[in-house]
């Protein structure tokens, strides 16, 4: 019972390069979000996904890609890494339609721009 | 929009004491609360949650009542043990999206 896996969980990187951090759960929940966490801001939503094919924008979408072909990956790319993008990152997901609002959450990726 | 304030931290506690954690919200209509907790290392695990007004969310020894009136949602502990050294963060989600907007976060320390 994998649940959310993320990956990679630490990721160094250097400024303009693209980067790619994945999420996989294997639940077949049909929500799938991406959160950053940064000190004095608690977790704030970058995209979020109802199902595959769609997704939207969060608070903070600026500089994020997402795509979702298959229900249990929600990769998020960073087109061009900025060092304002150094954080802490989290994939949740969650089928409210049986599981009453819960959202489970991935171990997060700590990503590094240099 | 929706919003959460939570008690600034750090809070360091001993070994059986009391805590108390501050939360405060603003939404319109009637929001699901939520405390989650966050272990060194880890992602972020439900603790509780409470779904409408007088409500009592409780697990592992902690508690938090939705009270309408005040707009809160604090969680309490009676006696922490070392192992409830956490962060901890108060979340809402309103009844019209599936979005959650968190709380700043509180780090806990519990000493031995």
């Amino acid at each position: 019972d994998a649940g959310i896996t993320q990956s990679p969980r630490y990721k160094i990187t250097e400024t303009g390069r693209q980067v790619t951090l994945m999420c996989h759960q294997t639940w077949s929940h049909s929500y799938m979000f991406w959160y950053r966490q940064d000190l004095g801001h608690g977790l704030r939503l970058i995209y979020y996904s109802a199902a595959a094919d769609i997704t939207d924008k969060g608070e903070v979408p600026d500089g994020y890609v997402v795509s979702r072909s298959k229900t249990e990956n929600f990769p998020l790319t960073l087109e061009s890494a900025t060092r304002s993008q150094t954080s802490v990152y989290f994939c949740a997901s969650s089928d409210y339609g049986s599981d009453q609002e819960t959202q489970y959450f991935g171990p997060g990726t700590r990503l590094l721009v240099l | 929009g929706n919003s959460v304030t939570q008690m600034e931290g750090p809070v360091t506690l001993s070994e059986e004491a009391f805590l108390t954690i501050n939360c405060t919200y603003t939404a319109t209509g009637y929001p699901s609360l939520f405390w989650y907790v966050q272990y060194p290392g880890e992602g972020l695990q439900l603790l509780l949650k409470a779904t409408k007004a007088d409500d009592k969310g409780s697990n592992k020894g902690f508690e938090a009542t939705y009270r309408k009136e005040t707009t809160s949602f604090h969680l309490e502990k009676g006696s922490v043990q070392v192992s409830d050294s956490a962060v901890y963060f108060c979340a809402l989600k309103s009844r019209v999206d599936y979005k959650l907007s968190f709380g700043a976060g509180t780090t806990v320390t519990v000493r031995a």
